[in-house]
Formats: structure tokens, C-alpha cells, sequence
């Protein structure tokens, strides 16, 4: 199986919150990080947390995470159509520095007024 | 600051032929990664440069060779192209030393198009 997985869509009406989950592999990743795209573009980072942590919160990003099922999730408060994009979820492991990432393979996120 | 800058932006190529594809890092940046970003997939890692040797490379043959030059900038270079090579490709940034990838810029990407 895959790396990281997670689910491929998400719907949601505007000013709901918006939970998109993610799963992943390996039990040595340090980091774990949430990625965004939007059409045409690259990736922008988002949000990430250290392993060591259970949650974090930026502003209406919420990151949960469950070591124990290497389950992560990204909740997004107050969801806006501008935040109509694809999501991806990447963990990486302190490979002597590097940090590559590896990605899920993203979900679409769509926001409907 | 531009920020991670690649060039082209759109790029069409026939089968068989040869394509290079150039990337700008952030400035202060000193390490590039290349990934290979197929439609509807998130990106596969290709390769990383830093101090003009390649660093760490990822499950792709060796059609895809790189070079980084003494200003940082990167340069993928694809032979023989097949379809299955159409894709996004991203570069990103970072400056070696600092943790994780939480300091990486991407580029917009250049979209490769094999016909």
C-alpha cells in the first residue's frame, strides 16, 4: 500500500469546518506536514507538526495527531471558497538532514457558497 | 525576493527527444529538490542537489539526470521521453541546516507535456 494515504475528495458548505484525514506508514517520520495547491500553482505549506506533539493550532488550522494509529488530520474552521484546493498530507523521517518528504496524493477540497 | 522561480511554465515534447528544465532557488537557498507531480498524484521525489553533487535520489531511472551550478540554481534534464513522463514537475528550496522541510519553497512548476 501506499505511504500516506488519504481520502480523494471533500465537500463542504461555506462556514462549516472542514476535517481532511491522512495515514501514514512510518513509525520514524519526525515530521508531518500539510501542504496546499491551487490550480495551476505549486505547493504551499500550510501547517506541520513534530511527532512529539499531539496538536497544533494556527489561527483556523487545527493539526491532530495520533502517533499511536499514525493517523493526522487537518481541520479548517470557518472554511471560505477560497480555500478550494487540493491538500496534500506528507510525512518525513530525519533521513541525515535531507527531510524529503513523501506525499499522499492529495485530497479536493471544494467549498460551495 | 521571487521566491523559487522555474522555467518554462508549459512545455511540449515528442517522444524520444530531450527536455531540460531549469529551476531558481529562493534566495539564501543552497539545496534543490526536483519531484515529478503526475496528474490527479502528489508529487514523487526525483532527486536533491546540494554544493553541485546529487545528494539523495529517488525510485526513477537514469533518463532523469540533474546539475546544480555554483549560484544554487538546478537544471533537470529528461532523455528519451516516454508519455508516462508528462506530468508537473517542482522544484524546491531550502537552506541546508535548518530542520525539516519546514523552510522549503516550491516553484509554480513546469508543466512537461509528451506527445
Amino acid at each position: 500500500g501506499e505511504d500516506v494515504e488519504q481520502s480523494l475528495f471533500l465537500s463542504v458548505r461555506e462556514g462549516d469546518s472542514s476535517v481532511i484525514n491522512c495515514t501514514y506508514t512510518d513509525s520514524s517520520s519526525t515530521y508531518l506536514y500539510w501542504y496546499k495547491q491551487e490550480p495551476g500553482a505549486g505547493l504551499q505549506l500550510l501547517t506541520y507538526i513534530f511527532s512529539n506533539m499531539d496538536m497544533k493550532q494556527d489561527q483556523r488550522l487545527t493539526v491532530l495527531l495520533n502517533k499511536k494509529d499514525k493517523h493526522l488530520s487537518l481541520r479548517i474552521a470557518d472554511t471560505q471558497t477560497g480555500d478550494s484546493a487540493i491538500y496534500f498530507c506528507a510525512e518525513s523521517p530525519p533521513s541525515g538532514g535531507s527531510y524529503i518528504p513523501t506525499f499522499g496524493r492529495g485530497t479536493s477540497l471544494i467549498v460551495h457558497p | 525576493d521571487a521566491g523559487v522561480t522555474q522555467s518554462p511554465t508549459h512545455l511540449i515534447k515528442t517522444r524520444g527527444q530531450q527536455v531540460t528544465l531549469r529551476c531558481s532557488p529562493k534566495s539564501g537557498h543552497d539545496t534543490v529538490s526536483w519531484y515529478q507531480q503526475a496528474l490527479g498524484q502528489g508529487p514523487q521525489f526525483i532527486f536533491q542537489y546540494y554544493e553541485e553533487e546529487e545528494r539523495q535520489r529517488g525510485n526513477f531511472p537514469d533518463r532523469f539526470s540533474g546539475h546544480q551550478f555554483p549560484n544554487y540554481s538546478s537544471e533537470l534534464n529528461v532523455n528519451a521521453l516516454l508519455l508516462g513522463d508528462s506530468a508537473l514537475y517542482l522544484c524546491a528550496s531550502r537552506r541546508r541546516g535548518t530542520s525539516g522541510n519546514t523552510e522549503a519553497f516550491f516553484g509554480q512548476g513546469t508543466r512537461l507535456t509528451v506527445v
